[in-house]
């Protein structure tokens, strides 16, 4: 079985640009989450999603920070108009149930630089 | 949501030996609490995960223990091998913000010495 699939793995862009990052889950799970990881910290969550919908946002950036979980197709985070601070490792995970008790899958990241 | 905190950032170890890494949380209502690793370049892996009704929980070469009158969470690794070497973060699920994310700590890196 394929695990969570994230790409690209490494993403390069200038300020100003925009960044997309693209999450497909696990066979089976519609539970979908985004972090976001500095150098040498731990994980911050930034959003949950299911199948179009949002659950929880509360750890995104208010400005130029969106996500989404079409019905079909991956989830994507997307970053408008990025700034060197946005330089940082994004992780997704999914899940197959809702709730707090459940074991969350990592994908391997994408590492996004900010020139 | 709280903070989950570890008392070391850096572990090392000889080959062979048994490796603890420890993990403090403050959060008395968090009821779910999963280890990772993370080796360089990737993403989290799941090692193993205990629920509050639980204090202790073994698996392959790894044990979880779980002290929740001092809020303290610690992962035993036996017999440690240079595989191991990695950073391990501490995740807990806190019921009450209604929130389906994990709060990670800082992580601790393991070093084996062959």
């Amino acid at each position: 079985n394929a695990g969570v699939m994230q790409n690209p793995r490494h993403l390069v862009r200038r300020r100003g640009q925009e960044a997309r990052l693209r999450c497909s889950p696990m066979k089976g799970h519609s539970h979908v989450y985004w972090y976001r990881q500095l150098p040498e910290e731990g994980l911050k969550f930034m959003v949950y999603l299911q199948k179009e919908n949002i659950i929880d946002e509360s750890g995104m950036p208010k400005e130029r920070f969106s996500a989404e979980f079409p019905k079909e197709g991956p989830s994507i985070l997307r970053i408008q108009q990025v700034v060197r601070g946005d330089s940082a490792a994004y992780f997704c995970a999914s899940s197959p149930l809702a709730g707090g008790q459940n074991i969350q899958y990592f994908g391997a990241g994408t590492r996004l630089s900010v020139l | 949501g709280e903070s989950v905190g570890l008392h070391l950032p850096t572990l090392s170890v000889q080959e062979g030996d048994n490796s603890i890494i420890n993990c403090a949380y403050s959060n008395s209502a968090s009821d779910y609490f999963i280890w990772y690793k993370q080796e360089s370049g990737k993403g989290p892996q799941f090692i193993i995960d205990i629920r509050s009704n639980m204090d202790k929980r073994q698996g392959q070469r790894v044990t979880v223990l779980l002290n929740k009158t001092v809020k303290h969470l610690s992962l035993q690794i036996a017999a440690t091998q240079p595989g191991d070497s990695a950073v391990y973060f501490c995740a807990e699920n806190e019921p009450s913000t209604g929130a389906n994310n994990l709060f990670f700590g800082t992580g601790t890196r393991l070093t084996v010495i062959p």
